[in-house]
């Protein structure tokens, strides 16, 4: 069974920073592109940003610069390291998997989600 | 960007309704696009990609349609479970972006 579950988020401060993980189960994870989505209270879901499997990484324009992608394929970890976080930040934040048909990956599994607060 | 529009945003409906979404997006995304239902506080599950294809486990009910900007997501027969936000969301191109949602209520 594929689970992902997700975990780092807390209440920082502006400016602040934080390390998200995500810990994937049930599949090869080193075969999949990851994905991370965020939904701000009461609001839409926002793409954040995606790793390939070789380790190539796509950001949203709003996180360019302040947030990083990375994957431990030996722990079957995805992380998303924050930094100069903003009150727009402020989301929970999803892990999904990525998996490919017709040359393109789709969103297949989702993580619960984790909670990112950033407020004084 | 491509702009993904969702009507309408929410609906109501009794249980062993037929329930249409439709989703537009701004330019054309082949079939790359994914319907997905969220209930608060769970994982959003993936019902349908590449347009029409069921995912794994979604009962039948469920059914996609569309392809370049005009796509529908329809519930033949809806049930107490299915009570939820439904997005679709498109993967021709970064940034992937979502359609706004529909919540379907009970009536």
């Amino acid at each position: 069974e594929v689970q992902l579950l997700e975990s780092g988020g807390d209440l920082v401060q502006p400016g602040g920073s934080l390390r998200l993980s995500c810990a994937a189960s049930g599949f090869t994870f080193s075969n999949h592109a990851m994905t991370w989505v965020r939904q701000a209270p009461g609001k839409g879901l926002e793409w954040v940003s995606t790793i390939g499997t070789s380790d190539d990484t796509y950001y949203t324009e709003s996180v360019k610069g302040r947030f990083s992608m990375s994957r431990d394929n030996s722990k079957s970890t995805l992380y998303l390291q924050l930094n100069g976080l903003r009150a727009e930040d402020t989301a929970v934040y999803f892990c999904a998997r990525s998996s490919v048909v017709d040359g393109r990956g789709y969103l297949d599994y989702w993580g619960q989600g984790t909670l990112v607060t950033v407020s004084s | 960007d491509i702009q993904m529009t969702q009507s309408p945003s929410s609906l109501s409906a009794s249980v062993g309704d037929r329930v249409t979404i439709t989703c537009r997006a701004s330019q054309g995304i082949t079939n790359y696009l994914l319907w997905f239902q969220q209930k608060p506080g769970k994982a959003p599950k993936s019902l349908i990609y590449s347009a029409s294809s069921l995912q794994s486990g979604v009962p039948s009910r469920f059914s996609g349609s569309g392809s370049g900007t005009y796509f529908t997501l329809t519930i033949s027969s809806l049930q107490p479970e299915d009570f939820a936000t439904y997005y679709c969301q498109q993967y021709e191109s970064y940034p992937l972006t979502f359609g706004g949602g529909t919540k379907v209520e009970i009536e």
